[in-house]
């Protein structure tokens, strides 16, 4: 597609719900990211997918976060029995190549999650 | 590790005044130098990026320059408009990392 898309871009969930953010990257894009940003801050590195492999999960802050991209495409980002603090926006962002410092991220509008 | 200091927000100028938001960093090696921006209800998108020392990024009349010796990457506009009313990230990223590392964001709104 055009750009990088997010679905949806607004939940609301109860606390201990399970939710799935899906990101639709550039087709073609090689890289992908996923970001969280708390209100009134800047995104914080969540994980990195170079085609299907997860090279990087260091930022997950818990092991109820999951990502996944199978094929390469599309990634989920899986969060299981949902607390109030992972009320976030979550960015996903995709880049042509393999990272290097030098690349340039596209980012989609985000998804706003809410937990009650 | 890395780190970014940025300049705290909010900002409010009025319109064709001079803008300054001042952004330092700490890495290891040289990294490129980003600048993203965020207007309302969109996602982040390049303003402009450096990607060695001395360089400088320039896009919609901002401007930023890669100053190896201060570690910094300050964004300046001689004359803002109200369309630039935004948030804007100062971002390096180290080359040997999978990672951006964004800086807390400055909120600023130009009022006609």
């Amino acid at each position: 597609g055009a750009g990088v898309s997010q679905s949806p871009r607004y939940k609301v969930a109860k606390r201990g719900q399970d939710v799935a953010l899906r990101c639709d990257p550039i087709s073609g894009h090689v890289s992908l990211f996923w970001y969280q940003q708390a209100l009134g801050q800047g995104p914080e590195f969540l994980t990195y997918f170079q085609n299907e492999a997860q090279l990087d999960k260091s930022g997950l802050p818990s092991d109820r976060f999951f990502a996944e991209r199978p094929e390469g495409s599309v990634s989920t980002l899986k969060i299981q029995r949902t607390q109030q603090e992972d009320s976030a926006v979550y960015l996903c962002a995709s880049s042509s190549g393999p990272f290097s410092g030098a690349n340039v991220l596209t980012f989609g509008a985000g998804s706003r999650l809410t937990v009650l | 590790g890395n780190s970014v200091t940025q300049m705290e927000g909010p900002v409010t100028l009025s319109e064709e005044a001079f803008l300054t938001i001042n952004c330092t960093y700490t890495a290891t090696g040289y990294p490129s130098l980003f600048w993203y921006v965020q207007y309302p209800g969109e996602g982040l998108q390049l303003l402009l990026k450096a990607t060695k020392a001395d360089d400088k990024g320039s896009n919609k009349g901002f401007e930023a320059t890669y100053r190896k010796e201060t570690t910094s990457f300050h964004l300046e506009k001689g004359s803002v408009q109200v369309s630039d009313s935004a948030v804007y990230f100062c971002a390096p990223a180290p080359g040997s990392a999978r990672q951006l590392t964004f800086g807390s964001g400055t909120q600023l709104t130009v009022l006609p």
